[in-house]
């Protein structure tokens, strides 16, 4: 059974670019979180989405940060133009639809903005 | 004001000791969930304990044990018989059941950098 799946693990990206991180949530799980956490940090969330719907998005930023779920496919947490303050790793979990279960998460896409 | 707060940024501990890392919270949720990560050097997170608001008894599991003080609101994570393999960043976060925002996510505290001594 495998465990919450990210890629790429590594991301390098030259300021203006656009950042595309996936994630694959594990099996039977329907609940996807982001979460980014900046070096010396706890994670900070970002946006929860189940399958087609953002839930709540209120740790985006307003402009730039995109997320979507689709009905088939990884989740895509989507990043235009970055900056460099826009380094982080970027840390995606899943959880079951019961209320309750822990968050198990991948092991994360470290971005480097150049 | 803080959600979750993590006293101790760092610990050196002796192998084989037992170690008890710090955590308080904040809540206003009579329904709640804590939870313990570990994130090694290699930077997964790896999920550890949880302990619900209405549990009785405190969490255990293998070498790892909640210390959850309700009244207080602290729930401090206990390794006993700590090995080297322990030296990693200890997160200590809570899911609110009934408040907005990241609805069933979690918030996470600063977390406490646990460096094993051999």
């Amino acid at each position: 059974n495998a465990g919450v799946m990210q890629n790429p693990r590594h991301l390098v990206r030259r300021r203006g670019q656009e950042a595309r991180l996936r994630c694959s949530p594990m099996k039977g799980h329907s609940h996807v979180y982001w979460y980014r956490q900046l070096p010396e940090e706890g994670l900070k969330f970002m946006v929860y989405l189940q399958k087609e719907n953002i839930i709540d998005e209120s740790g985006m930023p307003k402009e730039r940060f995109s997320a979507e779920f689709p009905k088939e496919g990884p989740s895509i947490l989507r990043i235009q133009q970055v900056v460099r303050g826009d380094s982080a790793a970027y840390f995606c979990a899943s959880s079951p639809p019961r209320s309750g279960s822990p968050l198990h998460f991948g092991n994360g896409t470290r971005l480097t903005v150049t | 004001a803080q959600k979750i707060t993590q006293t101790q940024p760092g610990m050196f501990v002796q192998e084989k000791e037992a170690v008890t890392l710090d955590c308080t919270y904040d809540t206003s949720d009579p329904s709640y969930g804590l939870f313990w990560y570990k994130q090694p050097s290699s930077g997964e997170m790896i999920f550890l304990i949880y302990q619900g608001s209405y549990d009785q008894q405190n969490a255990t599991e293998g070498r790892y044990s909640l210390n959850f003080q309700k009244a207080r609101k602290s729930a401090n994570l206990v390794i006993s018989a700590s090995q080297l393999g322990d030296s990693a960043m200890y997160f200590c976060a809570m899911r609110e059941d009934n408040s907005g925002g990241g609805a069933d996510g979690l918030t996470f505290g600063k977390g406490t950098h646990l460096i094993i001594q051999p």
